[in-house]
């Protein structure tokens, strides 16, 4: 089965510097990959997606993610940090070897300071 | 992408009775699965519906205890059944078109 893993359940920063939320998965397979956001008592948006070809991403609201396949990581980042990026924020694999179905990761809560 | 309403969006309910939410979609799918979010944790799936067959359940999750209908290519629900606080959770469906996943926006369940 295949399994998500994102280092570091609650993430601070200062608004204006960089967000780094990091996410690693376990496949043999390529998966496809994803980051959704969730904001306060809100349903989950999806911010960008890896299938095939480039390996960066580039989402909404300014984040972007690269699929490393040697690290089988998939970060995500953001340059610099609004107060309203505050929210949770899911990593997310399908394909591979478990098909179409959608695995999660831990989830991250990222807090951005004044 | 398709467009998910979900309903109720929120309910609170005595222990000991069922709840049933429902999912309807905008377009026509194949796969419709339903999630749970606990308190403070992320997304587990319950079941992936189809169409025509009987709802695939994941490990450690029963269908007398969450039967899942699925009449339609653009409906289905989950009954939440014999409640118990243990149960009290955000509930999802959701939706697969060519690898793009939409969600609904969440049911919220209480349970005392």
């Amino acid at each position: 089965a295949q399994s998500v893993t994102q280092l570091g359940s609650h993430v601070s920063v200062s608004e204006g510097a960089l967000v780094l939320l990091r996410c690693n998965y376990s496949s043999s397979v390529p998966p496809y990959l994803f980051w959704y956001v969730q904001y306060p008592n809100q349903g989950l948006q999806l911010l960008l997606k890896y299938t095939t070809g480039a390996t960066l991403v580039k989402g909404i609201n300014g984040f972007e993610a690269e699929f490393k396949k040697s690290e089988t990581s998939f970060h995500l980042t953001k340059p610099s940090a609004h107060m309203s990026d505050a929210a949770e924020y899911f990593c997310a694999v399908s394909g591979g070897n478990a098909g179409n179905m959608l695995t999660f990761g831990g989830g991250t809560r990222l807090m951005v300071k004044p | 992408s398709a467009v998910i309403s979900q309903k109720p969006s929120r309910d609170i309910c005595q222990r000991g009775t069922s709840l049933t939410i429902q999912c309807q979609v905008d377009s026509q799918v194949t796969m419709m699965f339903w999630y749970r979010q606990q308190p403070g944790q992320s997304l587990t799936l319950i079941a992936t519906a189809n169409q025509g067959s009987e709802a695939t359940y994941e490990s450690g999750f029963v269908i007398d205890k969450f039967p899942i209908s699925r009449p339609n290519l653009t409906f289905s629900t989950l009954t939440v059944s014999n409640m118990s606080p243990e149960d009290s959770s955000i509930y999802l469906c959701s939706v697969d078109e060519k690898r793009t996943y939409t969600f609904g926006s969440g049911t919220r369940l209480t349970v005392v």
